[in-house]
């Protein structure tokens, strides 16, 4: 489809083990951000990349968490040690200058760690 | 990271009320502003964009106020269909940051 798109839409799994959550943006979109939505709250920046680099990881809770776009496209957060506090709705966007910043989201990958 | 902050609500409202959401935010050098819709278990939609001369789309009223650093959102003639959490937006070099979001629960 032509939205961004991000799998795996649930993803359950134990405390301590390891997760990987991808990102496909819209394409030509040259910026794409991770956010992390908990229940009852908005959307929490974590990290946003230009291309390749991450241009603001400010986000980032913990050094457990890790993103990379290595082509400038598909995106992967990495989630280590995963602990219970972590279970969240982990929301991608992506957006291009043309857009005027405005921000389209995927549907979001909800993270259960037991 | 700069504060965004919203009443949380829910605002509960009869069909074709009038409805108004503010939204505050602390970091006086940001740039754009926006409302987005958030339906229960999706990913948020862009609404509108908040101008600094105001703007308004159909029923849908945003204007920005930078001396008292706020946002506000007016709903004119509510619908069951608006029913949904309204988030608002700041951007932040290159970033946005959002409030926590205001519930609108429109009742028959």
């Amino acid at each position: 489809g032509a939205g961004v798109s991000q799998t795996p839409s649930n993803k359950v799994t134990e405390k301590g083990k390891y997760v990987e959550l991808r990102c496909d943006p819209i394409s030509g979109h040259t910026a794409l951000y991770w956010y992390r939505q908990s229940l009852g709250q908005g959307p929490e920046f974590l990290i946003y990349f230009q291309g390749t680099g991450a241009a603001d990881d400010s986000g980032l809770p913990n050094d457990r968490f890790f993103a990379v776009r290595p082509e400038g496209s598909v995106s992967t957060l990495k989630i280590q040690r995963t602990e219970r506090g972590d279970s969240a709705v982990y929301l991608c966007a992506s957006s291009s200058r043309l857009a005027g910043g405005e921000l389209f989201f995927g549907e979001g990958s909800r993270l259960t760690v037991l | 990271r700069k504060e965004v902050e919203q009443d949380p609500g829910p605002f509960n409202v009869p069909e074709g009320a009038t409805v108004a959401f503010n939204c505050t935010y602390s970091n006086s050098a940001s740039q754009s502003f926006f409302w987005y819709r958030q339906d229960c278990r999706k990913e948020p939609k862009l609404l509108m964009s908040v101008y600094s001369s105001g703007n308004e789309d159909g029923r849908f009223t945003a204007q920005l106020n930078r001396a008292s650093q706020y946002i506000s959102l007016l709903i004119r003639d509510s619908k069951l269909s608006d029913s949904a959490t309204y988030l608002c937006a700041v951007n932040e070099f290159s970033t946005l940051t959002f409030g926590k979001g205001t519930m609108l629960l429109v009742s028959p």
